[in-house]
């Protein structure tokens, strides 16, 4: 089973910096992704979508990458800034299941000025 | 813009009570979710609400939750008699569309003594 607890995957990048969050979802007939970010005490915020019949997705300082073939979907940030300290999290919803999203563990960024 | 609301931020009750978590979600959005989140975890779905009814539960949305849309803005997360284990943050999602976008509240932090 899936291991949960206290301890994010982290990431600590230099402000200017591109980063790269990745990951691995679980179903292979999930049809739609979701990135978002939430901030300390804060609701999850969206922040890129993308569908599986595309494997790249552009938004504005963001790009999200769909790889189907091995379950990967990875987050990259241009020119980081310290605003964009938070955790970000991957959601998927399967094909089956118009209604629900479900979420990755999560991946902790620390932007360093 | 507009956005889900959620009250109350912070609720505290007795094992055993009954809660009640509200939320207003975005006004011409057909589609409503619980999901909620343990300190330190990840975002987890509880429910989806559509066309006044339930369209996908988890199995943690046992016989103790239930939720309603009682007026034409709320949509409400009754607990019956909390348990300990329920002490989480609570989120309210809305969405246009089944797959697709789901816009989160900020949250209601439930604390159950």
């Amino acid at each position: 089973g899936e291991s949960v607890g206290l301890h994010l995957p982290t990431l600590s990048v230099q402000e200017g910096d591109n980063s790269i969050i990745n990951c691995a979802y679980s179903n292979s007939a999930s049809d739609y992704f979701i990135w978002y970010k939430q901030e300390s005490g804060k609701g999850p915020q969206f922040i890129i979508d993308i569908r599986s019949n595309m494997d790249k997705r552009q938004g504005q300082r963001v790009t999200v990458l769909l790889n189907k073939t091995v379950k990967h979907l990875s987050l990259q940030i241009a020119a980081t800034q310290p605003g964009d300290s938070a955790v970000y999290f991957c959601a998927e919803n399967f094909g089956g299941s118009n209604y629900k999203l479900t979420f990755g563990k999560g991946t902790l960024l620390t932007v360093n000025p | 813009e507009p956005e889900v609301t959620q009250t109350p931020s912070h609720q505290v009750t007795q094992m055993g009570q009954e809660v009640i978590l509200r939320c207003v979600p975005i006004s011409n959005h057909l589609y409503f979710y619980w999901y909620r989140q343990i300190l330190g975890q990840k975002v987890e779905f509880l429910v989806s609400f559509y066309n006044n009814e339930i369209s996908e539960k988890s199995e943690i949305f046992d016989d103790q939750f239930s939720v309603e849309r009682p007026d034409g803005s709320n949509f409400t997360l009754k607990i019956r008699s909390t348990k300990l284990e329920d002490s989480a943050m609570y989120f309210c999602a809305s969405g246009t569309s089944g797959m697709g976008e789901q816009f989160f509240g900020p949250g209601t932090r439930l604390t159950v003594l």
